[in-house]
């Protein structure tokens, strides 16, 4: 079976670092996706990772642990604006057309 | 990046009535669309995925005859939402691989429509 898990929620100060938690099970594994959604909006994507380890672009890093079934996305420098709901998305199998699963959504508040 | 235009972005419509929603790759030619259905506060249902030229896998639970896709082109899908319902209003989201894109590619979303039965 597929399961994404996810925080549903956070809270965090503007300024500061967070830490959103991802773990999956799943029948494949083709990478794992993070995207950022603002509300009534079609997501943005943030990174991907495949290989074990941390990828860094800007703010925003992401980790992967493919024998965990583990991945974090951290966000640096919090702004007020980096409040929406940020999705973790594994992509499956190949010959799945290579959809992704989506977890349920983390929704982050960033307070002054 | 690429470009997934969505159509169109707002719908409202009445109970057991027809919608239908088209998915448009403007700058790449896209074999697999996938459809995506997201209730309020919840996140991106797979619904199906749609393969240009031949009929769409629909995911567990999705009835195939109340939404019809079709992927007529390498640029063009369409869902149609048929003989709608209050349960059916959610925000449907396509999007769209580039043909032939590696894994590591992301997935290219619509702006979403948002689909009201009253």
């Amino acid at each position: 079976g597929q399961n994404i898990d996810q925080p549903t929620e956070m809270t965090a100060t503007e300024g500061a670092i967070v830490q959103i938690n991802c773990t999956y099970q799943t029948s494949g594994f083709n990478g794992l996706f993070w995207y950022q959604q603002h509300a009534g909006e079609a997501p943005t994507f943030l990174s991907y990772n495949v290989l074990d380890g941390l990828e860094e672009k800007g703010r925003f890093s992401s980790f992967l642990s493919r024998s965990k079934g583990y991945s974090y996305l951290l966000l640096k420098e919090l702004q007020m604006k980096d409040s929406a709901s940020y999705l973790c998305a594994v992509r499956g199998l190949y010959n799945q057309g290579g959809k992704l699963i989506f977890g349920q959504g983390t929704e982050l508040s960033v307070k002054p | 990046g690429a470009v997934v235009s969505q159509h169109p972005s707002r719908v409202i419509c009445k109970s057991g009535t027809s919608v239908k929603i088209e998915c448009r790759s403007l700058d790449f030619q896209a074999t697999t669309m996938f459809w995506y259905r997201q209730f309020p506060k919840q996140s991106l249902m797979l619904m199906a995925t749609s393969n240009e030229g031949s009929k769409a896998t629909y995911e567990q639970g999705v009835e195939k005859d109340k939404f019809l896709i079709n992927h007529a082109s390498l640029t063009l899908s369409t869902l149609t939402v048929t003989s709608a319902h209050p349960e059916d209003s959610s925000f449907y989201i396509c999007s769209a691989r580039e043909r032939d894109s590696p894994l590591n590619t992301e997935a290219f979303f619509g702006q979403g429509t948002r689909l009201t039965v009253v």
